[in-house]
């Protein structure tokens, strides 16, 4: 079956640590996307990549690394930086830069201890 | 004022009844509309996409996009209870442009 995986469901961070969110496609996509979800505030865009090795900030970066080594995938790693993580983060991906519709992965939650 | 504004309700119907949902934006040069379903505690799936104004139907569920007044809706007809979800508005600028604009969704709950 084609789709995107995220991994872990469920994420819990202590303070100070880093944590790497997964995110695997087998669509065979060249754009993925990181979106963080809170409640009432809708999807806020964190990183996008359009191509391999490549990517740009969205409009909430700080706080968030990424890495795009290969096609399938684009990990997000939440930094100490980043003061208020707990949220529901949804990775997506695109055919490509022009293609507006994005298919998006199951989630993760990530918890604050 | 935000790019889009969507009412994020909840909205409760019965059964069977027609669910009507709607965004506005204030950037004009939005071209191409989304509408995606998100079940809770889950990804939001794509449910319908259109392209500039008119209407476009699917099902039970028609798009409608008013470009003049910056408007879009989504009906469903016949209204069942697994309609219940968060619905979001999405819009994009132009060929290319692939980042989109989200409104912060509207959730339904449709009574059986």
């Amino acid at each position: 079956d084609g789709g995107i995986t995220q991994s872990p469901k469920y994420l819990f961070r202590k303070e100070g640590q880093n944590v790497t969110l997964s995110c695997e496609q087998n669509l065979n996509h060249d754009a993925m996307y990181w979106y963080r979800q809170d409640p009432g505030q809708g999807l806020r865009l964190i990183y996008y990549s359009q191509i391999v090795n490549d990517f740009q900030k969205g409009d909430i970066a700080e706080g968030y690394s990424v890495s795009r080594e290969k096609k399938e995938s684009f990990p997000l790693t939440v930094t100490s930086a980043q003061k208020n993580p707990t949220a529901f983060y949804l990775c997506a991906s695109s055919m490509d830069r022009y293609q507006e519709t994005q298919y998006f992965g199951p989630g993760t939650r990530l918890l604050v201890l | 004022q935000k790019e889009v504004e969507q009412d994020p309700g909840p909205l409760s119907v019965p059964e069977g009844a027609i669910v009507s949902l709607n965004c506005t934006y204030s950037n004009s040069a939005f071209q191409y509309f989304m509408w995606y379903r998100q079940y809770s505690r889950k990804g939001p799936e794509l449910l319908m996409y259109t392209y500039s104004s008119g209407n476009k139907e699917d099902g039970r569920f028609t798009a409608q996009v008013d470009k003049s007044s910056k408007y879009i809706s989504l009906f469903i007809r016949d209204s069942q209870p697994s309609d219940s979800a968060t619905y979001l508005c999405a819009m994009s600028l132009y060929y290319g442009n692939n980042r989109l604009a989200f409104g912060k969704g509207n959730q339904v709950v449709v009574i059986p």
